[in-house]
C-alpha cells in the first residue's frame, strides 16, 4: 500500500536537545512538506521541498532544519534554537500542486 | 497571509446543513479543503482550481469565486461522521506556490 509514514508517533526530549523526526513516502511524489500544529490551531508550514536536494523555508522555519537526499525521505530536525518545540508535527507529500497526503503525525513533547 | 475561515465553530443536529467560508486577501490559484479528526492527520476532501468551478463529493460540495477570492464548503444532511475540524488551504497566484491553511472550523454533529 502506498502512503506516508512518520516515526515515532510520540517523542519526548529534554530541553536543549536536537531531535530528528522521520518522514518517508512511497507515493513517488516529488513534493514534500513539514507542518507544525499547535492545540486548536491550523497548520503552519515549516519547510517544503519540490525536488531532491532542494528545499525552501516556510513561514516558521527558524529553529528547524531539513534535508532531501532521497525522493522518498524528508527528515526534520528540531534544534535547540527552537524556543517552543512542543507541538504536533505533520509531514505531507503531493504531486505538484495537487492534493497533499498527510502522514499520521509525530507528537513532540519537550520536558 | 493566512486565509480567514468562518465560522470558527458550528454545532448541528444530524440531518442539518452547514456552510463554511474561506476568504483570502490575495489572488488565488486554487483552494483545498481538508477535514481533521481529533488527534489524526488531515484528510483531503477536494480541490478547486482557478476558473470558478464547483465540486461535489457525496453530500459535501464546494464553490470557488476567484473574483472575490472566496470559497465555501457546503455540507448537506450532515451525518455524525462529518464531525471534525475543517481547514481550507489556499495557493496564491504567484511565484511562491505553497499551501497556506486557515485556522479551521470545528464542526460538531449531534444525534
Amino acid at each position: 500500500d502506498g502512503g506516508i509514514t512518520q516515526s515515532p508517533k510520540y517523542l519526548f526530549r529534554k530541553e536543549g536537545q536536537n531531535v530528528t523526526l522521520s518522514c518517508e513516502q512511497n507515493l513517488n511524489h516529488d513534493a514534500m512538506y513539514w507542518y507544525r500544529q499547535d492545540p486548536g490551531q491550523g497548520l503552519r508550514l515549516i519547510y517544503y521541498s519540490q525536488i531532491v536536494n532542494d528545499f525552501q523555508k516556510g513561514d516558521i522555519a527558524e529553529g528547524y532544519s531539513v534535508s532531501r537526499e532521497k525522493k522518498e525521505s524528508f527528515p526534520l530536525t528540531v534544534t535547540s534554537a527552537q524556543k517552543n518545540p512542543t507541538a504536533f508535527y505533520l509531514c505531507a507529500s503531493s504531486r505538484g500542486l495537487h492534493e497533499q497526503f498527510f502522514g499520521p503525525g509525530t507528537r513532540l513533547t519537550v520536558l | 497571509q493566512q486565509p480567514v475561515q468562518s465560522p470558527q465553530a458550528v454545532i448541528l443536529r444530524e440531518g442539518e446543513d452547514a456552510v463554511i467560508n474561506c476568504s483570502s486577501s490575495k489572488a488565488l490559484y486554487s483552494v483545498h479543503w481538508y477535514r481533521q479528526k481529533h488527534g489524526e492527520a488531515p484528510v483531503f476532501l477536494m480541490i478547486l482550481l482557478k476558473g470558478g468551478e464547483q465540486k461535489g463529493h457525496d453530500k459535501i460540495s464546494a464553490s470557488f469565486n476567484e473574483k472575490k477570492q472566496q470559497s465555501s464548503l457546503y455540507l448537506t444532511a450532515s451525518q455524525l461522521s462529518y464531525s471534525g475540524t475543517y481547514f481550507c488551504g489556499t495557493v496564491s497566484s504567484g511565484s511562491a506556490r505553497q499551501l497556506t491553511f486557515g485556522s479551521g472550523t470545528q464542526l460538531t454533529v449531534l444525534p
